[in-house]
């Protein structure tokens, strides 16, 4: 069945560190791809996409994300974090007939 | 520009009671949708139309209806509220083809039933 996992329900980095969200797939074709954020209060905004050519992509605020099509992986990479950064991140898979979500990664920021 | 704006904003029911979201976008998007957002679980679809005149069942349909008004317009109805559907709702929409497009979201409808 096809899914999406983000392992990591929440994340602490401190302000200026690297950060690393990770997503995994599970999906029988090369998939649509999305990153997107939500902002307390706010709906969901997208980070950056992946449909096919350049495995990295790069995404607005800084963020870029890898596709790795042999550990099915698009996770998602910044290299320095700002107190802004803190929201809740979903990894998407987007199909012919569904999209799905993965169930969110909190991430806090430590001043 | 607006985008995608949802109405109302926060809603309390009563459970049996009935009620429409409603949701209007102003990109030209063919797509459009509805989602529930409930703690821990992600965002899951419950409709969907591709296009204007057509209506899809998502991931949790059970419970709601829709109504592509025009291509601006698409509307959720809960005929007889309850507890279950205690939810945060998000309608988006997309150009071009259903899934492998971005969504553009609104602000959410945050609704309890009693």
């Amino acid at each position: 069945a096809q899914s999406v996992t983000q392992p990591d329900i929440h994340i602490t980095v401190s302000e200026g560190a690297s950060l690393e969200l990770r997503c995994n797939y599970s999906y029988g074709a090369t998939p649509y791809l999305f990153w997107y954020v939500q902002s307390p209060g706010q709906g969901l905004q997208l980070l950056l996409k992946y449909f096919s050519g350049d495995t990295l992509v790069q995404g607005i605020k800084g963020f870029e994300a890898e596709f790795k099509r042999s550990q099915s992986s698009f996770n998602l990479r910044k290299p320095s974090v700002h107190w802004s950064d803190a929201a809740e991140y979903f990894c998407a898979v987007g199909a012919r007939d569904k999209i799905i979500f993965g169930k969110g990664t909190r991430l806090h920021i430590l001043p | 520009n607006a985008g995608v704006t949802q109405t109302p904003k926060f809603q309390v029911l009563k459970t049996g009671q009935s009620m429409t979201l409603q949701c209007a976008q102003d990109m030209n998007h063919n797509s459009m949708y509805w989602y529930r957002q409930d703690p821990g679980m992600g965002l899951r679809l419950i409709y969907y139309s591709a296009s204007e005149g057509t209506t899809d069942k998502g991931e949790v349909p059970n419970g709601y209806n829709v109504s592509r008004l025009n291509k601006r317009e698409f509307s959720l109805r809960l005929e007889s509220a309850a507890p279950s559907q205690t939810s945060v709702y998000f309608c988006a929409s997309s150009s071009g083809w259903v899934f492998n497009q971005p969504q553009h979201f609104g602000d959410g409808t945050r609704l309890s039933i009693l």
